[in-house]
């Protein structure tokens, strides 16, 4: 079946203008997460949506980070104006509700130049 | 504070060479430890899963074990399309949350 997407692959903005990246969960995935991988880093965690709970927020950097999500399907992350130190690659993951497997997306690669 | 630890941080094989990746934990309650592997420019991809200590769980040349402090990722006879990142995280106490480490970048020489 088909896995997580994220839109775009690539996106390059300006210091100070805002984005906005999606990802489509796998079908049926209640839980859907929100990471940033800066170059050579770990993955750091930002934001945890299960179902119609209220968001794990904890991992996010700044005020200038938001995400939605509406019902069980499409996320957005949205950054507000841009800082250079938020360029990194953004990943997506699903996972089921009864399992704590996570299948990844293939990242958007943010550069704030 | 939940802390996961992957050494060497990179590590050179030649073809055929068997090897292990370690993965150092500390958690309150491990409820998982995952395995993963990251090709470049891709998001990782899910390997395996291991839940308590002496749990062995294998796939294709890739063996992964589990102590109270540590997993290792055994990987024999490697071939060059086994090169990869591959990154450790755990799962620990009541949160939905995985702490992963900074990962072992692979490279098989043939």
């Amino acid at each position: 079946g088909a896995g997580v997407s994220q839109s775009p692959s690539n996106k390059v903005t300006e210091k100070g203008k805002d984005v906005e990246l999606r990802c489509d969960p796998i079908s049926g995935h209640t839980a859907l997460y929100w990471y940033r991988q800066r170059l050579g880093q770990g993955l750091e965690f930002l934001i945890y949506f299960q179902g119609n709970s209220a968001p794990d927020k904890s991992g996010l950097p700044s005020d200038r980070f938001s995400a939605e999500r509406t019902g069980e399907s499409v996320s957005t992350l949205t950054i507000q104006r841009t800082q250079q130190e938020d360029s990194a690659v953004y990943l997506c993951a699903s996972r089921t509700g009864g399992s704590y497997e996570q299948y990844f997306g293939p990242g958007t690669r943010l550069t704030v130049t | 504070e939940d802390q996961v630890t992957q050494s060497p941080e990179a590590l050179r094989l030649q073809e055929g060479e068997s090897s292990s990746l370690n993965c150092s934990y500390t958690v309150s309650g491990l409820r998982g430890l995952f395995w993963y592997r990251q090709d470049p420019g891709k998001g990782p991809e899910f390997l395996f899963t291991l839940y308590s200590a002496g749990e062995e769980k294998e796939k294709e040349r890739l063996k992964a074990t589990l102590t109270k402090k540590e997993s290792f990722l055994h990987i024999t006879a490697p071939k060059p399309e086994d090169s990869a990142t591959y990154l450790c995280a755990v799962r620990g106490g009541a949160t939905n949350k995985l702490i992963f480490g900074t990962g072992t970048l692979l490279a098989v020489q043939p």
